[in-house]
């Protein structure tokens, strides 16, 4: 059964830097793309971005330039580095994985527990 | 971008009814890049149905899911008291990659 563990600092002062890593457990790392998602306080989900196995991103041009996603193959890991945070980032942040075939698209089928990042001064 | 519009934003059912959930996209969708995650207070979001109408391991079949294009739907048959929940619809494909609707809420 796959399971992802995820964790980082939970309170940030603003125009600090975001730091949250998702370890993999069980299952295949390569024929995913691993994704991270945030939820601000009660609001809807947000797309952050995602990588694979070797290291090829795709990100929500609205967070492109502060976010930076990252993959440890050796650990079966993956991280997010979000610059320059403000009260706007404080949200519930979550790891998924997703996988995609040829022409198609099997969904975000396993979640981590989420991670609540709070930024204030 | 393609803008993922779901409705209604509140779903007000009791136990045993038909619950029927849209998600208009701005843009055409492929179906086989569609798919509808449930998410309960206090949880991740759990998928639900991917390929527009495909249900994720273990989802009862009292869900579905249909439409094509620009128009989605999920269906609850009868609902029980675990799915009164959040519901997203989610596209995956076009730039962005990934995005999702803004929820609707199924509640008694």
């Amino acid at each position: 059964q796959v399971q992802l563990q995820q964790w980082g600092a939970g309170l940030l002062k603003p125009s600090e830097t975001l730091s949250l890593t998702c370890a993999v457990y069980g299952g295949s790392f390569s024929d995913y793309y691993w994704n991270w998602i945030r939820q601000p306080p009660g609001k809807g989900l947000e797309w952050i971005g995602e990588i694979n196995h070797s290291g090829s991103t795709n990100y929500n041009p609205s967070l492109k330039s502060r976010a930076t996603i990252s993959v440890d193959t050796s650990k079966n890991q993956f991280s997010l580095k979000l610059s320059s945070v403000t009260a706007a980032d404080t949200a519930l942040y979550y790891c998924a994985r997703g996988r995609v075939g040829n022409y198609f698209y099997y969904g975000l089928d396993v979640w981590g527990h989420g991670t609540t990042v709070t930024v204030s001064s | 971008e393609i803008v993922l519009t779901q409705s209604p934003g509140t779903l007000s059912l009791s136990p045993g009814e038909r619950a029927t959930l849209s998600c208009r996209a701005s843009q055409t969708v492929s179906r086989s890049y569609l798919a509808w995650y449930q998410q309960k207070p206090g949880q991740a979001p759990r998928l639900l149905i991917y390929g527009a109408s495909s249900r994720a391991t273990g989802i009862p079949d009292r869900f579905s899911g249909g439409g094509s294009g620009t128009d989605f739907t999920l269906t609850i048959s009868r609902l029980e008291p675990e799915d009164f929940a959040v519901y997203y619809c989610q596209q995956y494909g076009s730039s962005p990659p990934l995005t999702f609707g803004g929820g609707t809420k199924v509640d008694i």
